[in-house]
């Protein structure tokens, strides 16, 4: 199988600030690369596809970058609304792994 | 808007059996793979299944083989999964998704449509 590692967890971080949360898979999964945020007690939102593809209805100041096994979420300016936990998966090989999650919350 | 939305989550003891529901709508629900996931209390997010537009394929994770098994009934557009053998360890909720595909220079696959979810408890 392979395994998907967060890093930071926790993060902590101010409005306006830029921040990156990273992900590494234990084998290379070319760009078959997911970001998915969750708020606590809702349902899990897609956030990246394909490592550096902004789904439809998420806003530009989230990018995501990398390929092989280093993946990269950025989140260019961070608002009030961001504070919750992310998800990295891949979906190169079953089973599709998720990361732990990296919580990001308010300095 | 497309939707899902899961039913059929409940208390069960160790042992016992539950079947999950998943009904969706606005959007050609045959032609897509979908997937099941679920959490655990205060806990990450854990791939559980998958299954091909037309059933022909499915796939799990290890933990749950030989007593879960997804299926799907595209004219009724919903999308099931059946829990036999429950343990504690499978107390969760319990997520439908879409998992959408996109072929450029290779398979991509990702979850863009999820439901709300179900809540399953296994205890005694």
């Amino acid at each position: 199988d392979i395994q998907m590692t967060q890093s930071p967890s926790p993060l902590s971080a101010s409005v306006g600030d830029r921040v990156t949360i990273t992900c590494r898979a234990s084998q290379t999964i070319r760009s078959c690369l997911n970001w998915y945020q969750q708020k606590p007690g809702k349902v899990p939102n897609l956030l990246i596809f394909a490592a550096s593809n902004l789904q439809s209805g998420v806003p530009s100041r989230f990018s995501g970058s990398g390929s092989g096994t280093d993946f990269i979420l950025t989140i260019s300016s961070l608002q009030p609304e961001d504070f919750a936990t992310y998800y990295c998966q891949q979906t190169y090989r079953i089973p599709y792994n998720f990361g732990q999650g990296t919580k990001l919350e308010i300095k | 808007e497309e939707q899902l939305v899961e039913s059929g989550g409940g208390w069960v003891q160790p042992g016992g059996s539950l079947r999950l529901s998943c009904a969706a709508s606005e959007f050609t629900f045959s032609t897509n793979w979908m997937s099941w996931v679920r959490q655990a209390p205060g806990k990450g997010l854990e791939w559980v299944a998958n299954i091909k537009g037309d059933g022909s394929e499915k796939y799990y994770v290890d933990s749950v083989k030989g007593r879960f098994t997804i299926s799907r009934d595209n004219a009724k557009n919903s999308l099931f999964l059946q829990m036999n053998s429950l343990r504690a360890e499978d107390t969760a909720v319990y997520y439908c998704a879409r998992l959408r595909e996109k072929v450029t220079d290779y398979y991509y696959y990702y979850l863009d449509v999820w439901g709300k979810g179900t809540t399953v408890t296994v205890s005694s």
